[in-house]
């Protein structure tokens, strides 16, 4: 177990729809990171977040945002979803956010657009 | 355009054989990871390198990161079925840069 909480483990929605994934990062980490898992594309970067500020981001569409809250836990929306988002979503969570650190990776959520 | 080469895509091999894949790039890295992920969970951290020419061990692992800091590699001795899974390595440009995962190596380990 990685201390990492990622909910739902799986969402089915339709085209069009908008879904919100969550994930609670280890305790003490301050830092969130994202990624979106398929077969053809591997394991992408969307975003980072550290205590609540955005850090660095990827290749992230317009139809996607994020937030980390006071909690540090974060959120991150997916709108208007097409057939091609369908992909496993992974919250990593590191005590700093320094790219040298471990990254403690959730057990993801695994989206399917129908 | 990839910004990190992994090989093989795939391999598979009989429990006892060597093994050795890498990871490959035209940049250099503050720091280089090797992650496995097994089917239906997260990528779970082996190793952290950070200086050129390194070389780290962890049981029958042995990781070695490219004297310029480009390229690195991951040589498993007597491979056992527990180490089948998705072999990814992971790098950033600087201590606060975003960490980018290359396509992985798929190992599965025949008993």
């Amino acid at each position: 177990d990685s201390g990492v909480t990622q909910t739902p483990k799986h969402l089915i929605t339709a085209t069009g729809q908008r879904v919100t994934l969550r994930c609670s990062p280890r305790s003490g980490d301050l830092s969130v990171y994202w990624y979106q898992q398929s077969l053809d594309q591997g394991l992408q970067f969307l975003i980072q977040y550290y205590n609540g500020e955005e850090r660095a981001k990827g290749n992230i569409l317009e139809r996607f945002s994020a937030q980390q809250f006071p909690d540090l836990h974060s959120e991150l929306n997916l709108s208007s979803l097409e057939l091609g988002d369908s992909a496993l979503y992974f919250c990593a969570s590191s005590v700093a956010g320094l790219t040298n650190e471990k990254l403690f990776f959730g057990s993801g959520t695994q989206l399917s657009v129908l | 355009t990839q910004l990190l080469e992994q090989s093989p895509q795939f391999l598979s091999i009989q429990e006892g054989e060597n093994l050795t894949v890498y990871c490959n790039s035209s940049s250099v890295f503050s720091s280089l990871q090797w992650y496995r992920q097994e089917p239906g969970e997260g990528p779970v951290l082996l190793v952290t390198v950070v200086t050129g020419g390194e070389v780290k061990k962890l049981k029958r692992l042995t990781f070695q990161f490219g004297d310029a800091r480009k390229d690195s590699s991951l040589h498993i001795t007597a491979a056992q079925p527990g180490d089948t899974g998705l072999y990814l390595c992971a790098v950033a440009g600087t201590s606060y840069d975003k960490v980018i995962f290359g396509p992985g190596t798929s190992l599965s380990v025949i008993p």
